[in-house]
């Protein structure tokens, strides 16, 4: 099976900047995605990983290591709309189905 | 809008009825995923489509879950016998075959409530 750990809860100020960490153990690893969904609403995707390092997509950047079971999540620039929760998945095998984590839900305060 | 559609959005109901959920996926999307998510917890796969084939159950769907996917178009979820430890919100997602990637869509889910 899949073990995917992340932070159950963050809070952070609006402006600031917040990393969500997620560590998984699998075989058979394809890659990595993050999610955001807000309360009540889908989850909508905000990156996939399938190599090592960073992956800049404007204010959310998301890093992976291979080798470590590792990934984060870095969110910049935290606005208020930014509270909601982030889910890590892992895709693995043949029919790349992600696994997802219970997700870390962040809170942005003023 | 063409993004994923799921109906009814809230569903409540009494212990030992049955339910129906209905997803239409995006149009030109082959895959069609179903999960289940509880409150605190990231959504949990219960089964997928390719086309009109069901080729993956998980094995949390129990013998009162059956999905369908008849002409692999939309997809409906029938649970029987409803129990309360069925209430949660059941996602459908889709998705576009072949590709490594398979960002999966998802519709904003059908919550229900077993009284």
């Amino acid at each position: 099976g899949q073990n995917i750990d992340q932070p159950t809860e963050m809070t952070a100020t609006e402006g600031a900047i917040v990393q969500i960490n997620c560590t998984y153990q699998t075989s058979g690893f394809n890659g990595l995605f993050w999610y955001q969904q807000h309360a009540g609403e889908a989850p909508t995707f905000l990156s996939y990983n399938v190599l090592d390092g960073l992956e800049e997509k404007g204010r959310f950047s998301s890093f992976l290591s291979r080798s470590k079971g590792y990934s984060y999540l870095l969110l910049k620039e935290l606005q208020m709309k930014d509270s909601a929760s982030y889910l890590c998945a892992v895709s693995k095998g043949g029919s790349y189905i992600p696994t997802f984590g219970r997700g870390t839900s962040l809170i942005v305060h003023p | 809008d063409t993004g994923v559609s799921q109906n009814p959005r809230h569903k409540i109901t009494k212990r030992g009825q049955n339910v129906t959920f209905r997803c239409d996926p995006i149009s030109e999307h082959n895959r069609l995923y179903w999960y289940r998510q509880t409150l605190g917890q990231g959504p949990e796969f219960l089964t997928y489509f390719q086309n009109e084939a069901q080729l993956e159950k998980s094995r949390l769907l129990s013998d009162r879950f059956s999905a369908e996917r008849p002409k692999g178009s939309f997809s409906t979820l029938e649970i029987q016998r409803t129990e309360q430890g069925d209430s949660a919100m059941y996602l459908c997602a889709s998705s576009p075959s072949g590709t490594v990637k398979n960002i999966q869509y998802f519709g904003a889910g059908t919550r229900l409530s077993v009284l």
